[in-house]
């Protein structure tokens, strides 16, 4: 099955409300990203988590690392309506011949102004 | 630093017809990874590629599908004989190398539409 899951499916809050999107995933991994895709568009590379870190921050957002429990989490702190989109976690897995990513199926976030 | 670039972004192509989608990495990346995503789906790996070599093609259709990444120009993923069922958006990315900190950057997309 999908080695990156995440929940919920789809998010709707606020603008100034905080939004937070778990993903779990099944192997062991070099590392956990994060990306941000709007609607019809590419993806926009929000976060790199090493597995040897448990916590990152960039500006409004906040990753930890679970890597016990295989899971991680993106906190979008004060969101705004421009944060609407969708989010992705995709995972480099240790068996990896290279850097392929293994992607969930995201998280659709509608942020109402 | 121009990002990774694609094109075409839309391609319509009829049941039959050969689709060939192209790919320029970011300058000084030599890695390079095709994803497909089908409606509501998540990205889905097809292939990755260095130059002139393919290292992995798990995510290949065993058929109709192939990738290069020449010496020269860019990437190119070729669809033969498209049915209805490629109709996706392709997504090419690209690194400059595949350590535990190394980020792939995507390009906009290739929407493939087959009539």
């Amino acid at each position: 099955s999908q080695q990156g899951e995440e929940d919920p499916q789809a998010l709707s809050i606020q603008e100034g409300e905080n939004a937070t999107m778990n993903c779990s995933y099944k192997t062991s991994i070099n590392n956990l990203q994060w990306y941000r895709q709007n609607s019809g568009r590419g993806l926009v590379h929000l976060i790199l988590i090493r597995s040897n870190e448990r916590e990152k921050h960039s500006g409004r957002l906040r990753v930890t690392l679970d890597t016990s429990k295989k899971s991680s989490s993106l906190l979008i702190t004060a969101s705004r309506a421009a944060d609407t989109a969708s989010y992705f976690c995709a995972t480099d897995p240790i068996y990896n011949q290279g850097g392929k990513l293994i992607f969930g199926q995201g998280t659709e976030l509608s942020v109402k102004p | 630093n121009a990002g990774v670039m694609q094109n075409p972004r839309h391609l319509v192509r009829r049941r039959g017809q050969e689709a060939r989608l192209r790919c320029s990495p970011m300058k000084g990346h030599s890695h390079v990874y095709w994803y497909r995503q089908l409606p509501e789906e998540g990205l889905k790996f097809m292939v990755y590629l260095q130059k002139e070599n393919i290292i992995d093609e798990s995510g290949m259709p065993k058929e109709r599908f192939s990738a290069e990444f020449p010496k020269e120009g860019p990437s190119i993923l070729r669809i033969q004989q498209v049915v209805r069922g490629d109709s996706a958006a392709y997504f090419c990315a690209s690194s400059s190398g595949t350590g535990a900190q190394e980020t792939q950057y995507f390009g906009p997309g290739t929407r493939l539409l087959v009539l």
